[in-house]
């Protein structure tokens, strides 16, 4: 069973900058994975923000950047704003079928 | 503007059966693929089911393989899910997606339906 994993929580201060990363059981990430970031705020559905790597919706604010970092996907938040206080999944493509990652907190304090 | 509206969720019982309808709006159905992706209480995301614009492929978790259906009528403009033999951990709130031009690229989702499943 594959598996995707997350860093359970993070903290980052206001106007911080963090990194959080998707890894793979598979093996390394690649572009190949179509590596998608996912942000769901309590009570509200899901909205992605990042798809197939660093490509971002009309919606993702500019401070939202994602990335291939050592073997993992990487979705860095610049400048964070306490609204990004949030938990995010990655979402990796494997053939057909698709995983979700474990999910990390963010907390902004 | 896209939208999509779940709707078909409730209390089943253990063993039961249930069939989720997404009804969609604000694009053209029938040229993009389509995800049913679920959240028990409590817990992260996971990914159910898609079926391609065409409907003519169809992939499931293999948590639901064998129990679940994913099907779609182009001339509703509207998605299903037909859940059958329910387990307590089927018991989620179920989102249906509208998938973009890229694979995993779930553009727009809807607010979810829940499904309970009792013993």
């Amino acid at each position: 069973q594959t598996v995707v994993t997350q860093e359970p929580s993070l903290t980052v201060s206001p106007g911080g900058t963090v990194t959080l990363t998707c890894a793979s059981s598979t093996g390394a990430v690649t572009s190949g994975y179509y590596p998608n970031w996912v942000q769901q705020k309590p009570g509200q559905a899901p909205r992605t923000l990042i798809y197939s790597t660093g490509n971002k919706h009309s919606w993702t604010p500019a401070r939202f950047s994602g990335s291939l970092l050592g073997g993992k996907a990487a979705l860095t938040l610049s400048g964070v704003q306490p609204e990004d206080e949030a938990d995010y999944y990655c979402l990796l493509y494997y053939g057909g079928a698709y995983v979700f990652g474990t999910g990390t907190k963010v907390t902004v304090l | 503007d896209v939208q999509l509206l779940e709707s078909g969720g409730g209390l089943v019982q253990f063993g039961g059966s249930l069939r989720l309808s997404c009804a969609a709006s604000g694009f053209t159905f029938s040229s993009f693929a389509m995800s049913w992706v679920r959240q028990a209480p409590g817990k992260g995301l996971e990914w159910v089911s898609t079926i391609t614009g065409g409907g003519d492929r169809t992939n499931y978790a293999d948590s639901v393989k064998g129990r679940f259906t994913i099907s779609r009528d182009s001339s509703k403009n509207t998605l299903y899910l037909q859940m059958n033999d329910l387990r307590a951990e089927d018991a989620a709130v179920y989102y249906c997606a509208k998938e973009g031009s890229l694979k995993g690229d779930f553009d727009h989702w809807g607010q979810g339906t829940l499904v309970t499943v009792s013993s």
